[in-house]
């Protein structure tokens, strides 16, 4: 089976331009996760969904990212305006949540984000 | 808060050789769940092993154990006849059982596997 497929690997953008982060969790997860992976911050949860609807925003750093997910098979991280402080890894995990806390998250190989 | 350390920044180990990587952490909950990742050069975050906390049984995954003691909140991975392979970040992680779904990570170790 197929893992959890994220686009595009890498992207280097200038300030102020808007970038777009794709993700395809693992089919028949029902839970997606967005975590960024700093040098100064390490991993940190963004956002995650479950059954496409978002639960838990409180990671997102600032009104600049959104997050959407339209379907269960297709999640977005949008930036806009970026900034050179958002230079990181982000990736997506996705999960099968069937019983209370019996899920195992697995990572797609992530984006690495440079802003200029 | 839940907090998880990881208190050795670098480690090194023969090839063939055992080694261990150390894992503390801070919860108040009583059931929740514990994970070593590994991360490659590659920046891939792969799972390597997974602890349940109301099981007393250690998880083994081939040449991979832990030793987990809910007691003392310490949780450690063996890696027995590391390969050059086994080379890679190593992150301990922690969730919850109830609440916020998030991972909470150690700082991570990187283990380097001398030929």
């Amino acid at each position: 089976d197929a893992g959890v497929i994220q686009s595009p690997r890498h992207e280097v953008t200038e300030m102020g331009q808007e970038v777009t982060l794709r993700c395809k969790p693992i089919s028949g997860h029902n839970s997606l996760f967005w975590y960024r992976q700093t040098m100064m911050r390490g991993l940190e949860l963004l956002i995650y969904f479950n059954n496409n609807v978002p639960i838990d925003d409180s990671g997102m750093p600032e009104d600049r990212f959104s997050a959407k997910m339209p379907n269960a098979s297709f999640s977005t991280l949008k930036i806009q305006p970026s900034e050179p402080r958002d230079s990181a890894v982000y990736f997506c995990a996705s999960s099968l949540r069937r019983d209370r806390g019996r899920e195992t998250q697995y990572f797609g190989p992530g984006t690495r984000l440079l802003v200029l | 808060a839940q907090t998880v350390t990881q208190s050795q920044p670098e480690m090194s180990v023969q090839e063939a050789e055992t080694v261990t990587l150390s894992c503390t952490y801070d919860t108040s909950e009583s059931d929740y769940y514990l994970f070593w990742y590994k991360q490659p050069p590659s920046r891939q975050m792969i799972l390597v092993i997974r602890q349940e906390a109301y099981k007393q049984q250690n998880a083994t995954e081939n040449r991979f154990s832990v030793n987990f003691q809910k007691a003392a909140k310490s949780f450690s991975l063996k890696i027995s006849d590391s390969q050059l392979g086994d080379a890679a970040m190593y992150f301990c992680a922690y969730i919850k059982d109830t609440g916020r779904r998030a991972l909470t990570f150690g700082s991570g170790t990187r283990l380097q596997v001398q030929p």
